[in-house]
């Protein structure tokens, strides 16, 4: 079975360009998950979906970054502009959601840097 | 953000010897997951606890949640070279993830 996929894997682009990652989630899983992975702050949760719906953005560092599901099968994170404070290692995750068992599989992430 | 206390921070050791990391929490937990990290990979999931108090195997680890759901602990046994990685630990409530500081392992062969 594929696990979460993500693209790209790198991404490198200057300040205030506009960058947009991609996440595919495991086939009938119902929860969605973007991740920030830093050595300062470890990894973070930015925001998180149910059946496409965001739920929780409480993560969302600043109003440069949205995220969308416009389906069961796909998600975006976007940063507009990117600053190179933003450099970090993104992940996606998905989950099957069902009662009493909501682990979390992620995907191989996707390094940004931001010059 | 928040982030659980994990011990040790770090790790190195010979082959075949033995392993043990925990994790301690000032909020209770529904489920405390471990992830094993490689270097340019994402987290991969090794055991999920449900239940204070379980204790659970995969293989060669171990881990155990404990009974206050505040903390839990995982043990390697007879270490080997591809056991080398980063270990997080993870307390998970209403679907949310908050995770351990990690532990970085590193096995001499």
């Amino acid at each position: 079975d594929a696990g979460v996929i993500q693209s790209p894997r790198h991404e490198v682009t200057e300040m205030g360009q506009e960058v947009t990652l991609r996440c595919k989630p495991i086939s009938g899983h119902d929860y969605l998950f973007w991740y920030r992975q830093t050595m300062m702050r470890g990894l973070e949760l930015l925001i998180y979906f149910n059946n496409n719906v965001p739920i929780d953005d409480s993560g969302m560092p600043e109003d440069r970054f949205s995220a969308k599901m416009p389906n069961a099968s796909f998600s975006t994170l976007k940063i507009q502009p990117s600053e190179p404070r933003d450099s970090a290692v993104y992940f996606c995750a998905s989950s099957p959601g069902s009662s009493g068992h909501n682990e979390q599989f992620f995907g191989p992430g996707t390094r940004l840097t931001v010059l | 953000g928040q982030q659980l206390n994990q011990s040790p921070q770090s790790m190195f050791i010979q082959e075949g010897e033995d392993v043990s990391m925990n994790c301690t929490s000032s909020s209770i937990f529904n489920t405390w997951l471990w992830y094993k990290q490689d270097p340019g990979e994402g987290p991969v999931l090794l055991i999920a606890l449900y239940k204070a108090g379980e204790l659970t195997s995969n293989g060669r680890l171990t881990a155990q949640f404990g009974i206050t759901r505040k903390d839990s602990f995982l043990n390697i046994s007879a270490s080997i070279p591809s056991d080398v990685g980063i270990y997080f630990c993870a307390g998970l409530k209403y679907y949310k993830l908050i995770f351990g500081t990690g532990t970085l392992l590193a096995v001499q062969p």
